[in-house]
């Protein structure tokens, strides 16, 4: 999909640094959700924001992780402190406003910690 | 919350033959049912929806039934090609989640 960027494409990080994800959404999409998916299972929903606004972060754990969607600017998924356990595929999904929920996604950033 | 179930978690049919992907949903809010197509290396291509309103819709050679009384929808796939041969999720969202809940995907091969 053509809409949905995410960069960088593949990110290495030594255990104990910081990994910055970025998403830009479909032009005018105002609702996007971070997903995680662990080698050969599903992907697991981390946190759904809108413009400045966390709206569920259920999904993410409690500590390390932290999300934005700012009003200018793509989405950031920031992880604090990585460790290996954090390797795995980040997906970032938008979906226009209103009821439809139709959800399209990017290319995903591969994160692998040494 | 919501939890989805997906099966069979791996699928092998003759090209040409027919796929049928089934999926359970938990919360009777849902009301949105999406698949979506992943080949490696890639991110979730959307192929087919469908809402709680209607039973079945089609797209050429793909269809996804829904049973909302039995809380079930499947994915079938008629005439089916290599290129078919990906991974495929199933989806629910709706009620209090506007985010959607995974199966935990089927790997389907379309033998030549």
């Amino acid at each position: 999909n053509a809409g949905v960027m995410q960069n960088p494409r593949h990110l290495v990080r030594r255990r104990g640094q910081e990994a910055r994800l970025r998403c830009s959404p479909v032009k005018g999409h105002s609702h996007v959700y971070w997903y995680r998916q662990l080698p050969e299972e599903g992907l697991k929903f981390m946190v759904y924001l809108q413009k400045e606004n966390i709206i569920d972060e259920s999904g993410m754990p409690k500590e390390r992780f932290s999300a934005e969607f700012p009003k200018e600017g793509p989405s950031i998924l920031r992880i604090q402190q990585v460790v290996r356990g954090d390797s795995a595929a980040y997906f970032c999904a938008s979906s226009p406003e209103g009821g439809d929920t139709e959800a399209f996604f990017g290319q995903g950033t591969r994160l692998t910690v040494v | 919350g919501e939890n989805v179930e997906q099966h069979p978690s791996t699928l092998s049919v003759q090209e040409g033959d027919s796929a049928v992907i089934k999926c359970t949903y938990s919360d009777s809010a849902s009301n949105y049912f999406p698949w979506y197509k992943q080949e490696l290396g890639k991110g979730p291509q959307l192929i087919i929806d469908i809402r709680s309103n209607v039973g079945e819709k089609k797209d050429q050679r793909i269809a996804v039934t829904l049973n909302k009384t039995a809380k079930h929808f499947s994915l079938h796939i008629t005439e089916t090609q290599p290129e078919d041969s990906a991974v495929y999720f199933c989806a629910a969202s709706g009620g209090s989640a506007r985010q959607l809940t995974f199966g935990s995907g089927t790997q389907l091969t379309v033998l030549p």
